[in-house]
């Protein structure tokens, strides 16, 4: 199975911040690759598939990037409401996998 | 866009079955693939498995492999999670999704 590495895990960041979340996959996976945000209590929502389409609801302020084996999910000026874990998910082949997930905390 | 409205919570006792199901609305059923994931409490995401129904081809995760059945009904426009042989640490939400829609999800809460 492709593993997926997402890092951090965790981070403390204030409002306004320029944020940059990283996925590493253990081989290639021809930028199938989706970012999910997931508020608490709440299903997860994606924001980016195919490594790089916005999906509809997603505000400009996000960006994600990527390819091959590298991925980056940017948030440009964190907002309140961005409190939230962020996932990405490899849909490359099977079985799928996730990253470890990134905990945003708002100082 | 395909909205996805999944059953409700149900609780279990272990050794016995669940089967969780999944409907979809405001698109072509068959042009979906359809995945399950699961989410223990304060834990991450687990791919369960996944189904194309227009080619008839499932997908389980290896641990997953013996215990869970994926189907889908064209005619409702539904998939369904059926997992056997529960123990606690099933205990989880379990969700519907494609590539850009998830659906509520369903808490399976595994208890004697």
């Amino acid at each position: 199975a492709i593993q997926m590495t997402q890092s951090p895990s965790s981070l403390s960041t204030s409002v306004g911040d320029r944020v940059t979340i990283t996925c590493r996959a253990s081989q290639d996976i021809r930028g199938e690759l989706s970012w999910l945000q997931q508020k608490t209590g709440v299903a997860p929502k994606v924001l980016f598939f195919s490594a790089t389409n916005r999906h509809g609801w997603v505000p400009p302020r996000f960006s994600a990037s990527g390819s091959d084996t590298e991925f980056t999910l940017t948030i440009s000026s964190l907002q309140p409401e961005d409190l939230a874990t962020y996932y990405c998910l490899q849909d490359y082949n099977y079985p799928y996998t996730f990253g470890q997930g990134t905990k945003l905390e708002i100082k | 866009q395909v909205q996805l409205v999944q059953s409700g919570p149900v609780v279990k006792k272990p050794g016995s079955s669940v089967t969780v199901s999944c409907e979809a609305s405001g698109g072509t059923f068959t042009s979906y693939s359809f995945n399950w994931v699961r989410q223990a409490p304060g834990q991450g995401l687990e791919w369960v498995g996944g189904i194309i129904p227009l080619g008839g081809i499932i997908r389980y995760a290896q641990k997953f492999q013996d215990r869970a059945t994926i189907t889908a009904d064209k005619f409702k426009s539904t998939v369904y999670l059926e997992l056997r042989s529960l123990r606690s640490d099933d205990t989880a939400t379990y969700y519907c999704a494609t590539s850009l829609e998830w659906g509520q999800g369903s808490q399976v809460t595994i208890s004697s």
